[in-house]
């Protein structure tokens, strides 16, 4: 099974700041990476899929990069909004295993 | 648009069974696959089970192996997760979820989740 490890497990950050989460899979996935925003009692949302592609409605203050192994999801002008849990997920294989989660606190 | 709307979850005893729907609604539910996320409390998102567009394959996490059993009824346009031999570790918001078409292939759409509690 494919390891997602992300980091850090929770950042401290305020409005307007710029802020990276890092994700690394343990064996190549190519770019069938993809960043969700989770907020308490939510349905969480997809914000990037294919690793830079920004879905549908997504403000574009939040942008996706990286392939193989190594992934980063970029928030620049951080919002109030913002402040929510953060996951990647790979989709390379039909085992969908996510990260840990990054809790972005103000 | 997009909804999916989940049901059945409870208070089971450990090694008691529970049978979670979720109904779909807003697109053509027999040609997208379909999973199961859990989230267990202070803990992350966790992928339970995925079920191809027509059932014919199933994925389960190690975790749930053996014990939950995946399924869907196009007819009905309803996904179901079958809990059996639940343990206290169990105990989650379950919520189902579907792929993206070809061109994102990740999971996009989510239902609220259901709460299952697995407590004596």
């Amino acid at each position: 099974d494919i390891q997602m490890t992300q980091s850090p497990s929770t950042l401290s950050a305020s409005v307007g700041d710029r802020v990276t989460i890092t994700c690394r899979a343990s064996q190549t996935i190519s770019s069938w990476l993809a960043w969700y925003q989770h907020k308490p009692g939510k349905a969480p949302k997809l914000l990037i899929y294919k690793a830079s592609t920004l879905e549908s409605g997504v403000p574009s203050r939040f942008s996706g990069s990286g392939s193989g192994t190594q992934f980063t999801l970029t928030i620049s002008g951080l919002q109030p909004d913002d402040f929510a849990t953060y996951y990647c997920q790979q989709y390379e294989s039909y085992f969908h295993s996510f990260g840990q989660g990054t809790k972005l606190e103000i | 648009q997009v909804q999916l709307v989940e049901s059945g979850g409870g208070v089971v005893q450990p090694g008691g069974s529970l049978r979670l729907s979720c109904a779909a609604s807003g697109f053509i539910f027999s040609v997208f696959g379909m999973h199961w996320v859990r989230q267990c409390p202070a803990k992350g998102l966790e992928w339970v089970a995925f079920i191809r567009y027509d059932g014919t394959n199933k994925y389960y996490a190690d975790s749930v192996q053996g014990r939950f059993i995946i399924s869907r009824d196009n007819t009905r346009n309803t996904l179901y997760l079958q809990l059996n031999n639940l343990r206290l570790d169990d105990t989650a918001v379950y919520y189902c979820a579907k792929e993206g078409p070809a061109s994102v292939r990740a999971t996009q759409d989510w239902g609220q989740g259901t709460l299952v509690t697995v407590s004596s």
